[in-house]
């Protein structure tokens, strides 16, 4: 099973400033990686997939990167609204694909 | 606008049974493959089961696999979940989630899951 590692944990920071999340696989995942973006009493939001595309709808501000086993997303100048935990997804093996255990960005 | 709407969670005892229920709305449900996911308190997220679109294809995670059964009603936008044997760790939220293909070069692709409901808890009892 591919291991999806997010780093860091919980990432503390102002609004206004930029986020820089990880996450890094445990073998080759290609571009199949996607991210999203998750509020409590609320289902995921996709904000990226092909490791690099923006979904419908989303803001500029988010962007993503990477391929093989490292990826990264990064929020340009962070929104009340952004505050969230950020989970990525492989899905290189698409049964079952395998989800990072999150990043919570929470406000300094 | 593309929704989906699960019901069914509730409170249930260890070894029950419980039948939740995910209705679409704004897409030609059955034209796409349906998936369920489920979060753990505290914990994150862990995919469950997924379906064909005519339901001809399931696929399942080991740990629920000969207990939980997933199924599908075009004709009624519905997806189902019946889950079986419940144990401790089947406590979570559920959520249901439109799988959405991606054709990458080369006729090679994937699906992500692009739409997901606000999920229905579970929550079993010793």
């Amino acid at each position: 099973e591919i291991v999806l590692t997010q780093s860091p944990a919980t990432l503390s920071l102002s609004p206004g400033e930029r986020a820089t999340l990880s996450c890094r696989a445990s073998q080759s995942v290609s571009s199949y990686l996607a991210w999203y973006q998750k509020k409590p009493g609320q289902g995921p939001r996709l904000l990226i997939y092909e490791a690099s595309n923006r979904a419908t709808g989303i803001p500029a501000r988010f962007s993503g990167s990477g391929s093989g086993t490292d990826f990264t997303l990064i929020i340009n100048s962070l929104e009340l609204e952004d505050f969230a935990v950020y989970y990525c997804l492989q899905r290189i093996t698409w049964h079952p694909g395998t989800f990072g255990q999150g990043t919570k960005v929470e406000i300094k | 606008e593309v929704q989906l709407v699960e019901s069914g969670g509730g409170l249930v005892q260890l070894g029950g049974s419980l039948r939740l229920s995910c209705v679409g709305s704004g897409f030609t449900f059955g034209a796409y493959w349906m998936s369920w996911a489920r979060q753990p308190p505290g914990k994150g997220l862990e995919w469950v089961a997924k379906i064909s679109k005519d339901g001809s294809e399931t696929y399942y995670v080991d740990s629920v696999k000969g207990r939980f059964t997933i199924s599908r009603d075009n004709a009624n936008k519905s997806l189902y979940l019946q889950m079986n044997s419940l144990r401790d760790d089947d406590t979570a939220v559920f959520y249901c989630a439109r799988e959405w293909w991606v054709e990458y070069n080369h006729g090679s692709g994937t699906y992500y899951p692009d739409y997901w409901g606000q999920g229905t808890l579970v929550t079993v009892s010793s």
